[in-house]
């Protein structure tokens, strides 16, 4: 067990529709990131906050958007869904910000849309 | 932009062999992680790299980091079913002080008892 908490572990929706994702961080930690794992394009970073201000950005879709809370856990929210946002979204946390910082990554929500 | 190639993309042993992942990149290296998973599940952290030259082991399994090469490779002595599983290795793949990291596509493993 990382320390990494995410809800809900499924997510079942249809097309168009929006979800959120729920990441609680180690305690300790600051930084949360948000990874994308399909199996066409393997895992992908999608976004990074620290302590609460976003932090680096990668290929997130502008459909997709993310924050961190004040008690630095954070939400992934998806709408507009489409078929291939199908995939399980991870999320990450370290105590710093940069890439020396170890990161510890939640059990990931599998996210189907049909 | 920075690619990871991981090799070989499956592995399928008996219990008790040796056996040597690699992780290439495509530009230079700062720090280099590797990571275990399970199919359908989260990935668990093994090792992180830091420094050319740098070597840590884990149990059975130890990574070095050749920075000249660009490369890391992950090697498992005398594997088990234990060690079944997919590894990833990531690296830092932003500019700036964050912690974005690219992974490579993975290898499976398999461990034949």
């Amino acid at each position: 067990d990382s320390g990494v908490t995410q809800t809900p572990k499924h997510l079942i929706t249809a097309t168009g529709q929006r979800v959120t994702l729920r990441c609680s961080p180690r305690s300790g930690d600051l930084s949360v990131y948000w990874y994308q794992q399909s199996l066409d394009q393997g895992l992908q970073f999608l976004i990074q906050y620290y302590n609460g201000e976003e932090r680096a950005k990668g290929n997130i879709l502008e459909r997709f958007s993310a924050q961190q809370f004040p008690d630095l856990h954070s939400e992934l929210n998806l709408s507009s869904l489409e078929l291939g946002d199908s995939a399980l979204y991870f999320c990450a946390s370290s105590v710093g910000q940069g890439v020396r910082s170890e990161q510890f990554f939640g059990p990931g929500t599998r996210l189907t849309v049909l | 932009s920075q690619e990871l190639e991981q090799s070989p993309q499956s592995l399928i042993v008996q219990e008790g062999k040796n056996l040597t992942i690699n992780c290439t990149s495509s530009k230079t290296l700062y720090g280099l992680y590797w990571y275990k998973q399970k199919y359908g599940e989260g990935l668990i952290f093994l090792m992180m790299l830091q420094k050319g030259g740098e070597e840590k082991s884990h149990e059975k399994i130890t990574a070095k980091l050749d920075e000249k090469k660009q490369q890391s490779s992950l090697h498992i002595t005398a594997s088990q079913p234990s060690h079944a599983g997919i590894y990833l290795c990531g690296a830092y793949g932003g500019s700036g002080n964050t912690g974005k990291l690219i992974f490579g596509q993975g290898t499976t493993l398999q461990v034949k008892p």
